[in-house]
């Protein structure tokens, strides 16, 4: 099972470019998530799916907008890229809101 | 919105020594879910519980919510067990229908 899936792995963007991250899941979960992970930050929230159809901002929403394009597929827009953005991004899921959550690998993206 | 905080943020020990990583939140919970994320980035969870103790090989976790509070222990610690491991509690009360708080990690390094 590939579980869920990130690409690309490595990512790097100059400033006010844009780019969409993929993430799809294959164990037919309901919840989705889109997460950034900084030095010292710790996981932060961007944006979550409850379930397909639905999409919520999280704890740090701006500059990014999300898609749930299935219930496979969640994906994550930068429209303008800021170097504040350069980030490790990963994407999660889960059967239901309250249960475990399964990562991808991540993305590294750079911001210049 | 839930705080969490994580103790110590880096240990240093000794291959065979009994390790423990504490876990304390702000905010009424269903579930804490323990995570571990080693070098290169993949996030594994490792544990979810909402009452008493789990225990998986040498890991034990547990949690006294009266106390807002849980312990993460490895016994007999060895260097693969070296990684960062991570806290996490639903944002809210809700039971994590909005996401997680993540604490910042604690890093740990096993020598032999």
């Amino acid at each position: 099972n590939a579980g869920v899936t990130q690409t690309p792995k490595f990512q790097v963007l100059k400033t006010g470019q844009s780019m969409t991250l993929q993430c799809a899941q294959d164990m037919n979960h309901n919840s989705m998530y889109w997460y950034r992970q900084d030095p010292g930050m710790g996981l932060r929230l961007i944006y979550y799916s409850a379930s397909e159809g639905t999409t919520d901002k999280g704890e740090v929403p701006n500059g990014y907008n999300v898609s749930r394009l299935n219930k496979r597929e969640f994906s994550l827009r930068l429209e303008s890229a800021a170097p504040s953005q350069t980030s490790v991004y990963f994407c999660a899921s889960n059967v239901m809101p309250e249960g475990s959550q399964h990562f991808g690998d991540g993305t590294r993206l750079s911001i210049l | 919105k839930n705080e969490v905080e994580q103790s110590p943020q880096n240990l240093t020990a000794q291959e065979g020594e009994f390790i423990t990583i504490n876990c304390s939140y702000s905010v009424g919970i269903s579930a804490l879910h323990w995570l571990q994320q080693h070098p290169g980035g993949g996030i594994v969870s490792l544990f979810m519980l909402s009452s008493g103790k789990k225990k998986h090989g040498r890991l034990i976790a547990t949690i006294n919510i009266q106390e807002k509070h849980s312990s993460l222990h490895i016994t007999a610690s060895h260097p693969r067990d070296s990684a960062v491991y991570i806290c996490a509690v639903p944002t809210t009360s809700g039971g994590g229908a909005d996401g997680l708080t993540f604490g910042k990690g604690t890093h740990l390094i096993i020598q032999p």
